[in-house]
């Protein structure tokens, strides 16, 4: 399976701050994922991190909040821009493609507190 | 639109009970279906996964068998352990594995 990590594990911010998260994956991979995971609730999909493209963002997420960029294809970044109380979730990269074709696989999240 | 409905939770069993957690989906075509384990405070685990009708998928002594004349992949296992004690997430992909659709997760709890 893919290995991926993502930095920082957990992050406890200001509201009006803003964190940036990365996922690194092993092994080159087609598509990147970052989702969001409300405390007790299930996943949802944030947006695709196409690799030399643009973002392509899920009903109710904008660019302006959670810029991506995606510069190679092991790579990602996720920020969370002028942050409040209400962004406070996981947030999860996952990956398709390259070695992991049939199959998504996810990192281990990033746990973010906001104050 | 592409859905997956999942029974809800939290299910509280004793250690060695039979476990089912109920998995039904809405997609056009023919999807891949997964099973996906969260333990506390960590990642999405891939548990098993079937991509086509009638294929079953086990690990860890779970299964699950695509069903397509009703729409369903249940999980089961015949006897649980407390380390089973997560969150459960059915979860689809409808074609080509580029949108993933996920239910709204069950909580097991087993009980020593």
């Amino acid at each position: 399976s893919a290995v991926i990590s993502q930095k920082p594990s957990r992050d406890i911010c200001q509201r009006g701050t803003s964190l940036t998260i990365q996922c690194q994956v092993d092994s080159q991979v087609t598509m990147m994922f970052w989702y969001r995971q409300q405390p007790g609730q299930s996943l949802t999909l944030i947006a695709t991190a196409n690799q030399g493209s643009e973002a392509t963002y899920e009903s109710g997420f904008v660019i302006d909040k959670f810029p991506i960029s995606r510069p190679n294809l092991t790579f990602s970044t996720l920020t969370v821009s002028n942050m409040s109380p209400e962004d406070s979730s996981i947030y999860l990269c996952s990956v398709v493609g390259g070695d992991y074709t049939d199959t998504q696989y996810f990192g281990p999240g990033t746990r973010l507190t906001v104050l | 639109g592409d859905s997956v409905t999942q029974m809800e939770g939290p299910v509280t069993l004793s250690e060695e009970a039979f476990l089912t957690i109920n998995c039904t989906y809405t997609a056009t075509g023919y999807p891949s279906l997964f099973w996906y384990v969260q333990y506390p405070g960590e990642g999405l685990q891939l548990l098993l996964k079937a991509t086509k009708a009638d294929d079953k998928g086990s690990n860890k002594g779970f299964e699950a068998t695509y069903r397509k004349e009703t729409t369903s992949f249940h999980l089961e296992k015949g006897s649980v352990q407390v380390s089973d004690s997560a969150v459960y997430f059915c979860a689809l992909t409808p074609y080509n594995f580029n949108k993933f659709y996920f239910g709204s997760g069950t909580k097991l709890n087993v009980k020593p």
